[in-house]
């Protein structure tokens, strides 16, 4: 089962603009992450943030954290027209001596040159 | 350096016939492993992951199986394909505590 709800579904903008991508989730988690997803391609590790940690930046990213709402976001600032992508969050459980990661639905993003 | 191979890239088969995916890992040693499908336009299904050598848990009841005969190879089959098997194929592996996933290219499966 999805893990992870996205929202909006897909989001188109100008260059320059900032992107603001959310990420729902259901159950406890050990830590959160942001993957990008160029069309037909694999997926791209973007940014980790823990359990225990609220922001955490890298680059032009900046990934939020609330726990108490299950919830993230993903800010893109300054867009480029090479961030046009598919952006999924996945939830990382551990259980056992493993870690289930399990994604959520995507956001599809376009910025436009 | 890690990293993990799968193939075909791309696969057209038709209703009815077996299936084999096959990913491999380099670099590491007793890697969490995953099989994801990717519908078109959609989010990633985790379809099964494997913790170890014969060691395998199914999320989702289907026409799909999965085995991990050596530690660093995981392969995806099916004894009879059907119309809806059809899909974009990750598999991936993680190592440790917060870490993150590396995926594979992934393969295109179209049945037909």
């Amino acid at each position: 089962s999805q893990q992870g709800e996205e929202d909006p579904q897909a989001l188109s903008i100008q260059e320059g603009e900032n992107a603001t991508m959310n990420c729902s989730y259901k159950t406890s988690i050990n830590n959160l992450q942001w993957y990008r997803q160029n069309s037909g391609r694999g997926l791209v590790h973007l940014i980790l943030i823990r359990s225990n940690e609220r922001e955490k930046h890298s680059g032009r990213l900046r990934v939020t954290l609330d726990t108490s709402k299950k919830s993230s976001s993903l800010l893109i600032t300054a867009s480029r027209a090479a961030d046009t992508a598919s952006y999924f969050c996945a939830t990382v459980a551990r259980g056992r001596g493993y870690q289930k990661v399990t994604f959520g639905t995507g956001t599809k993003l376009q910025v436009i040159p | 350096s890690q990293t993990i191979h799968q193939w075909p890239a791309t696969l057209v088969q038709p209703v009815g016939s077996p299936l084999s995916l096959e990913c491999t890992v380099e670099g590491t040693s007793n890697p969490n492993l995953y099989w994801y499908r990717q519908a078109a336009g959609r989010g990633l299904q985790l379809l099964f992951y494997s913790v170890g050598i014969g060691q395998i848990s199914s999320e989702v009841p289907q026409n799909l199986s999965a085995s991990r005969p050596q530690d660093r190879q995981f392969i995806l089959s099916s004894k009879k394909l059907l119309l809806s098997d059809s899909g974009f194929y990750l598999c991936a592996w993680t190592g440790g505590t917060n870490t993150e996933a590396f995926f594979g290219q992934g393969t295109r499966l179209t049945v037909v």
